[in-house]
């Protein structure tokens, strides 16, 4: 069975500061990764994903994630959080390798940042 | 390259009611995935249809359902409508095989039952 826990329901960090939001996973096999954002009002977006290549993920609007299996994470990273950074992050997991879209989100982290 | 495109956006419905939401892929996407969120539960997986066959299920209740269309067009119906339905819905499309999970939302459909 997948799950995704994702620590902090809530995160606040100062405009400029590092960004850190956690994920841990738990997965039967070798999982896909993937970290999703939801701005107010809309649908979600894809920021990253990890397929089995390299551990250290990076995505859009200057984010990054790194798979660790040794802790079953896949905690994501921005060195300076900017104001447009705002929302709400998920973490996801798949089954790798069979093609099914089927993915078990974590709770969410509500990213808000302090001018 | 337009977007995924969700109708209605916003509803309102009454309990015992059914209701049909509707949405559009991206152009050559022909996996069709919808969800159900809710601030209790989060994110939950309802279908995923596929060549116009239900090729994945989550776990609810027969009142859910959906059918995807031959030009990958996908809709989805409730029924019996209860309070506890009232949430977003959203779909997403995607190439199979390829990218798998890497899924593109809508703005959902967001749907209150009183």
């Amino acid at each position: 069975a997948q799950s995704v826990t994702q620590l902090g329901s809530h995160v606040s960090v100062s405009e400029g500061a590092l960004v850190l939001l956690r994920c841990n996973y738990s997965s039967s096999v070798p999982p896909y990764l993937f970290w999703y954002v939801q701005y107010p009002n809309q649908g979600l977006q894809l920021l990253l994903k990890y397929t089995s290549a390299a551990t250290l993920v990076k995505g859009i609007n200057g984010f990054e994630a790194e798979f660790k299996k040794s802790e079953t994470s896949f905690h994501l990273t921005k060195p300076s959080a900017h104001m447009s950074d705002a929302a709400e992050y998920f973490c996801a997991v798949s089954e790798s390798a069979t093609g099914a879209n089927n993915l078990f989100f974590g709770t969410g982290t509500r990213l808000t940042v302090i001018p | 390259k337009a977007g995924v495109t969700q109708t209605p956006r916003y509803l309102i419905k009454t309990r015992g009611q059914q209701v049909t939401l509707s949405c559009s892929p991206i152009s050559g996407h022909r996996s069709v995935s919808w969800y159900q969120q809710t601030p209790g539960q989060g994110l939950q997986f309802l279908f995923e249809y596929f060549s116009e066959t239900q090729r994945n299920k989550g776990n609810f209740p027969g009142r859910f359902s959906g059918r995807q269309f031959s030009n990958s067009r996908s809709e989805m119906n409730v029924s019996t409508l209860e309070l506890g339905d009232s949430a977003l819905y959203l779909c997403a499309s995607s190439l199979v095989g390829v990218n798998t999970g890497e899924l593109f939302f809508g703005e959902g459909s967001r749907l209150t039952v009183l």
